[in-house]
């Protein structure tokens, strides 16, 4: 059975940090891993996907990366700001099943 | 692109009732997906429907199902609600194919009491 594993829970860091947060799985035959945020009382907006080929994907100060074989993914925040602020999750698809299985997601918190 | 739409935003219903959540993928997506969100289980697959056949399910007792609708509009339905069952309950969309990435509307916060 998929597991997928966040740590730390939450983060508080000052504005201008250059941030790792971590994502590791159990079963490395993924067909991709998705990452997003989650702001309070909000649904989740895709940030980046990572395809299994792939190793890493970027988009603005974000860059994800995919080391499928040791079942980790990091995503890279660059110069951090307040609007990071929010829940961020990942979310690993199974190969041949639409079912997504996610962390549990690390709180970040960026104070001016 | 309009997004994901979901209605309502948010329910009150009491233990026993049933209830029906509705969702419009994004133009042109022809996959819906239904999660749940609680804080201690995190976000949780319930299932996935594609062209109006349920393709995927998770591991939820019957009281919930769902259906597709030719528009690929979907809709939810929990019923004897049990006091567990309040959560945020999420439906995300994408074109059809895995290479994609899910898109999510933001959800219905369901409240049983």
């Amino acid at each position: 059975k998929q597991e997928v594993t966040q740590i730390p829970a939450a983060l508080s860091v000052p504005e201008g940090e250059n941030l790792v947060l971590n994502c590791s799985f159990t079963d490395s035959a993924i067909y991709n891993l998705q990452w997003f945020r989650q702001d309070p009382g909000k649904g989740l907006t895709s940030l980046l996907l990572i395809q299994s080929s792939q190793r890493e994907q970027t988009s603005g100060r974000l860059n994800a990366s995919l080391d499928k074989s040791s079942g980790r993914s990091t995503l890279y925040i660059a110069a951090s700001q307040p609007g990071d602020s929010a829940t961020y999750l990942c979310a690993v698809t199974q190969g041949g099943s639409e079912k997504l299985v996610f962390g549990k997601g690390m709180k970040l918190t960026v104070n001016p | 692109k309009a997004g994901v739409t979901q209605t309502p935003r948010y329910l009150i219903k009491t233990r026993g009732q049933q209830v029906t959540l509705s969702c419009s993928p994004i133009s042109g997506h022809r996959s819906v997906s239904w999660y749940q969100q609680t804080p201690g289980q995190g976000l949780q697959f319930l299932f996935e429907y594609f062209s109006e056949t349920q393709r995927n399910k998770g591991n939820f007792p019957g009281r919930f199902s769902g259906r597709q609708f030719s528009n690929s509009r979907s809709e939810m339905n929990v019923s004897t609600l049990e006091l567990g069952d309040s959560a945020l309950y999420l439906c995300a969309s994408r074109p059809g194919t895995l290479q994609s990435p899910l898109h999510f509307g933001n959800g219905t916060r369901l409240t049983v009491t």
